[in-house]
């Protein structure tokens, strides 16, 4: 079976602070771990993915990911928020023999001024 | 480029009527999923189209969902009798082939209310 838990519903962040958006998963092979954002009344859109390789994953808005393999989680991170950041974020894993991706929850990004 | 289409973006019903829900993926691409995202409840799985191949259907809730992918483009998401459980966003999303490392491209969506 194939899981993703994001464990905070909410994260709250200064403009310009670092943030974090958490993610660990469970697989029974070699994960393919993914994050979304979506903002409001929009489909979700592609950040980055890890498939292989390094650990640290750049991505797209300078976001990027840590894949940590022996604590099984996957971070979402940015040096510095910008209030535009602010928006629902969704970390998804794909194991090999399935179909399709398994989404968290989601963890809604709130990024004051 | 045009990316995933859905229409249409919100269909208001009364409970026990039909409802059909199209998506247009991107120009090529052979996979194509529908989710349904519900409030607070994250992206659920619906439906998975590859190619040619059978369509895997695990995810659907009941035997009221049903799907078709027409000549390996358009799709079609029905729902029969609609209840007012089946509120919610529908998203259609598409991808090269259904490799496993592929990122899915979503569609903005279709509001459904059941009234």
């Amino acid at each position: 079976a194939q899981s993703v838990a994001q464990p905070e519903d909410q994260v709250n962040v200064a403009e310009g602070n670092p943030l974090t958006v958490k993610c660990t998963y469970s697989v029974s092979g070699n994960p393919y771990l993914f994050w979304y954002v979506q903002y409001p009344n929009r489909g979700l859109q592609f950040l980055l993915k890890y498939i292989t390789g390094d650990n640290l994953v750049k991505g797209s808005y300078g976001f990027e990911a840590e894949f940590n393999k022996s604590q099984t989680s996957f971070h979402l991170k940015k040096p510095s928020a910008l209030v535009s950041d602010s928006a629902l974020y969704f970390c998804a894993v794909r194991d090999s023999g399935y179909s399709t991706l398994t989404f968290g929850k989601g963890t809604m990004l709130l990024v004051s001024p | 480029g045009a990316g995933v289409s859905q229409s249409p973006s919100n269909k208001v019903t009364e409970k026990g009527k039909d409802v059909e829900l199209r998506c247009d993926p991107i120009s090529g691409h052979t996979a194509l999923y529908w989710y349904r995202q519900s409030l607070g409840q994250g992206l659920e799985f619906l439906i998975y189209f590859q190619g040619n191949s059978a369509p895997d259907k695990s995810g659907l809730p009941s035997d009221r969902f049903s799907a078709e992918r027409t000549g390996g483009s358009v799709s079609t998401l029905t729902i029969q009798r609609t209840q007012q459980e089946d509120s919610a966003v529908y998203l259609c999303a598409s991808s090269w082939m259904g490799e496993l490392g592929n990122e899915q491209f979503f569609g903005p969506g279709t509001r459904l209310t059941v009234l």
